[in-house]
């Protein structure tokens, strides 16, 4: 089973609909992060969760939020989806501290806001 | 702020010939370097990493190494194959709390 599942893989939605993607992961990490991907631009950041009680803003946080449920879930909901939200979005994990530590990504959710 | 600047794609290649993605970057400080490779429809994973000055990453056959006096972290590779196809992206974190940097990625087509 993969360590960091996104759900849905897949989401088509409406101008105005209020839609949340979730983030579930089995590495037992305490940082969760989650990203947009637009072609061209790479990777923005929209928010970031060191533990459950501490969550930041990323550089494109406008128009997003998140929830961290729990260690292991990390939610971003787009209150009213707009068509330039449509994009990948990534969610990651790290395990602590270490300015070596590594990410690892879940496989993604393509989004297209109609 | 930290920055991360790559080389702008597509790169298209022949199987077998040598790659070499450029990236600098500009922080305070004395970050560590990543990159992280995107294959088709997958998330990112990591490919290899370096901490210091003239560290030399290396992994599956690519490396990079990191020099301090041009803020270069320049990945390679001898030998490139079909299935090193995928988008790289190059990355810097600072010590402490402080999230990954991303370039904004590579685009690398091998043909046969």
């Amino acid at each position: 089973d993969a360590d960091v599942t996104q759900t849905p893989r897949n989401r088509i939605t409406k101008t105005g609909k209020r839609i949340m993607l979730e983030c579930s992961q089995t590495k037992g990490h305490d940082r969760m992060y989650w990203y947009r991907q637009d072609p061209g631009l790479g990777l923005q950041l929209i928010y970031y969760s060191f533990d459950v009680k501490d969550i930041n803003k990323g550089e494109i946080s406008d128009g997003y939020s998140v929830s961290r449920q729990a260690q292991a879930k990390f939610s971003l909901s787009l209150e009213s989806a707009i068509p330039n939200q449509t994009a990948l979005y990534f969610c990651a994990t790290s395990p602590g501290t270490a300015q070596l530590e590594t990410q690892y990504f879940g496989p993604g959710t393509r989004l297209l806001v109609l | 702020g930290d920055s991360v600047t790559q080389m702008e794609g597509p790169v298209t290649l022949s199987e077998e010939a040598f790659l070499t993605i450029n990236c600098t970057y500009t922080a305070t400080g004395y970050p560590s370097l990543f990159w992280y490779v995107q294959y088709p429809g997958e998330g990112l994973q990591l490919l290899l990493k370096a901490t210091k000055a003239d560290d030399k990453g290396s992994n599956k056959g690519f490396e990079a190494t990191y020099r301090k006096e041009t803020t270069s972290f320049h990945l390679e590779k001898g030998s490139v194959q079909v299935s090193d196809s995928a988008v790289y992206f190059c990355a810097l974190r600072k010590a402490g709390n402080t999230p990954l940097v991303f370039g904004k990625g590579t685009r690398l087509s091998v043909i046969a």
